[in-house]
């Protein structure tokens, strides 16, 4: 069974652009949630989908927006980059609620 | 709010034990374990439900206490490949899959 994909693995950008991860989840997975990984701020949640619909937000600024397909791939946007965006983010996959949660690699963003 | 873990790191010489523990000021409905080494993701061990339902790997065991809000990671006959840092995320009934991560623990084993 295919685990978690996240592309691209890594990413450099200029501030002030924009940048779109993407993640695939495990075949029959629906929930798929983000997280940005920082060394200060450690595991912090961005958002979840579920069938199509973001289900639960984190505090994150609006310039972090998700969607999800209709078949459970999720991508994420951030608009406007600051340095401070510079993070491992993870997406990780869920079959639901009181499920396991499995972590994709990661896309490592340096905002430059 | 953040879960509280304790320690925030241990070291180990082969073979001895190590508890983990995460502290919740929350009413939970489950709690989440992950191992992460340097450079990589999140592995998953194991999952605690309230009502005491758990699935994970068989040689990691843990509790939770729903009364205190607290669960615990134990780690036995610890080998060299049990470094890492452990997290342990938590999530509250009604909110999906959102996990709130500790800050983590890190667990050096030595030879």
């Amino acid at each position: 069974k295919a685990g978690v994909t996240q592309t691209p693995r890594y990413l450099i950008k200029t501030r002030g652009q924009q940048v779109t991860l993407s993640c695939s989840p495990i075949s029959g997975h629906r929930s798929v949630s983000w997280y940005q990984q920082t060394p200060g701020q450690g595991l912090q949640f961005l958002f979840e989908y579920f069938s199509e619909t973001q289900r639960n937000k984190g505090n994150f600024p609006g310039r972090f927006s998700g969607r999800q397909f209709s078949n459970s791939r999720s991508e994420m946007n951030v608009s406007t980059l600051e340095l401070g965006d510079s993070a491992l983010y993870l997406c990780a996959s869920s079959f639901g609620q009181g499920a396991e949660a499995f972590f994709g690699q990661g896309t490592r963003l340096t905002v430059v | 709010q953040q879960p509280v873990q304790s320690p925030q790191a241990v070291i180990l010489r082969e073979g001895e034990d190590a508890v983990i523990n995460c502290s919740s000021s929350k009413a939970l409905y489950s709690v989440h374990w992950y191992r992460q080494k340097h450079g990589e993701a999140p592995v998953f061990l194991m999952i605690l439900l309230k009502g005491g339902e758990q699935k994970g790997h068989e040689k990691i065991s843990a509790s939770f206490n729903e009364k205190k809000q607290q669960s615990s990671l134990y780690l036995t006959a610890s080998q060299l490949s049990y470094s890492g840092t452990y997290f342990c995320g938590t999530a509250e009934a009604g909110y999906g899959n959102k996990l709130v991560f500790g800050a983590g623990t890190i667990l050096r084993v030595k030879s």
